[in-house]
């Protein structure tokens, strides 16, 4: 139950096109999801996140999509290009200190 | 703002040795973590403390693995005796007080057992 399940653990896409990354979970309690870029060699960092408040949240090209019935949320990479090559995770943490739990991570590769 | 700081950036020892990892928090960061990082999977918590007391250590092998955050500010994590499977990258992350506020992480200590 506090599982968040990532597909697909690849991705390749064209540069200029729409790159889309799942996440599901079954906790309720979470409150707040957030999507980390990690580039080789570093620590994540924090892309976007979303509360189950709003069904959507647009920052540049880069956009949650959320599914409270469903339990799924999703990241869109618009015009995507080849410096978003990097693995992302999507988490999800409830208020009152939950621990934010990670999903398995896509690694993104955008071709020229 | 300067980063979370990790030190060292890689160790290698052998099977049943002993490693500390050292991290530096950004100041005024109430929250600290350490996760530990497979190769191809998401990060796992370890601890997280908030100031010097420990907020949540369920997924620590304490066997073998100790935390300790003097003062609220830096922390070691410890291993002692190192297995083969504790081979991954050790991230420590810092947030302003609790796990919904941004987690900003460190590089990372990658480990290698053999």
């Amino acid at each position: 139950q506090q599982q968040v399940k990532q597909s697909p653990q690849s991705l390749i896409v064209q540069k200029g096109g729409i790159s889309i990354i799942n996440c599901a979970y079954e906790n309720t309690a979470f409150d707040y999801f957030p999507w980390y870029q990690q580039f080789p060699g570093k620590g994540p960092a924090l892309l976007i996140a979303i509360r189950p408040d709003v069904s959507e949240k647009k920052e540049g090209r880069f956009t949650i999509s959320f599914n409270k019935s469903a339990k799924q949320f999703s990241l869109h990479i618009m015009d995507s290009q080849p410096g978003d090559s990097a693995t992302y995770f999507c988490a999800a943490t409830y208020n009152q200190g939950g621990k934010l739990i990670f999903g398995q991570g896509t690694e993104l590769s955008v071709k020229p | 703002e300067a980063g979370v700081a990790q030190s060292p950036r890689y160790k290698i020892i052998e099977k049943r040795q002993s490693v500390a990892f050292w991290c530096n928090p950004i100041s005024g960061h109430a929250t600290l973590y350490w996760y530990q990082q497979i190769l191809g999977q998401g990060p796992k918590l370890l601890i997280q403390f908030q100031n010097n007391g420990v907020v949540d250590d369920s997924q620590l092998p304490k066997d073998r693995f100790s935390a300790e955050r003097l003062k609220g500010v830096d922390s070691t994590l410890k291993i002692q005796p190192a297995k083969l499977e504790d081979s991954a990258v050790y991230l420590c992350a810092s947030s302003r007080w609790t796990s919904t506020d941004t987690q900003y992480f460190g590089p990372g200590t990658r480990l290698t057992v053999l």
